[in-house]
């Protein structure tokens, strides 16, 4: 099974900055990465698949890269309603498809 | 555009099966792999597995042996069992469609709004 490993744990940024989430694997997953936004008492909601492909509807300010083992997800300049917790999720190697832990972004 | 809603029980004792279906409007169920996530509170996501409208089901292999999947397209439902539950199993449980094919599972959009299942006496 991979583990994804997403870093920090919770993120400070104020509304207007960048935020930079991470996410690792432990073996190569290729560009078979989505990430997902989920807000307190909602269902996760998809970003990004393919590791860099938004999804319809997502906003450009969400941008995805990365290949193999390290992925990044950046917000160029997070809003208000961007403050959330955010997950990546592996589809190469399954089953099972793995999540990682999460990483919440929080209002400084 | 497609919705999904989970139903079934709240509250489940522990060793007896859990139930859930999921039911898909503003499109056919047919051609699409569907899966069940679920989310402890507090915690992370974890796939439970998957079932296209054929029948063919994935598991997730931690899970496989306590996991039953079906699907009625008639009725543009599918559904979970989960048996022997214990308190380990209380979570929020999601379905999802999955936007991927018979060799590969992939991303998951949209997703139902979640239930929350407890297992307790």
């Amino acid at each position: 099974e991979i583990v994804m490993t997403q870093s920090p744990a919770t993120l400070s940024v104020s509304p207007g900055e960048r935020a930079t989430l991470s996410c690792r694997a432990s073996q190569s997953v290729s560009s078979n990465l989505a990430w997902y936004q989920q807000k307190p008492g909602q269902a996760p909601r998809l970003l990004i698949y393919g590791a860099s492909t938004r999804a319809t509807g997502i906003p450009a300010r969400f941008s995805g890269s990365g290949s193999g083992t390290e992925f990044t997800l950046t917000i160029s300049s997070l809003q208000s309603e961007d403050f959330a917790v955010y997950y990546c999720q592996q589809y190469n190697n399954w089953p099972p498809v793995t999540f990682g832990q999460g990483t919440k972004v929080e209002i400084k | 555009q497609v919705q999904l809603q989970e139903s079934g029980p709240g509250l489940v004792k522990p060793s007896e099966t859990l139930s859930l279906t999921c039911t898909v409007s503003g499109g056919s169920i047919s051609s699409y792999y569907w899966s069940w996530i679920r989310q402890p509170a507090g915690k992370g996501l974890e796939w439970i597995g998957r079932i296209y409208t054929s029948g063919s089901t994935n598991y997730n292999p931690s899970l496989k042996s306590r996991v039953t999947m079906s699907v009625d397209t008639s009725k543009n439902q599918f559904s979970l069992k989960l048996s022997s539950v214990t308190a380990a199993d209380t979570a929020v449980y999601y379905c999802a469609r999955d936007q991927g094919g018979a060799v590969a599972v992939s991303w998951f959009d949209p997703w139902g709004q979640g239930t929350l299942v407890t297992v307790s006496s």
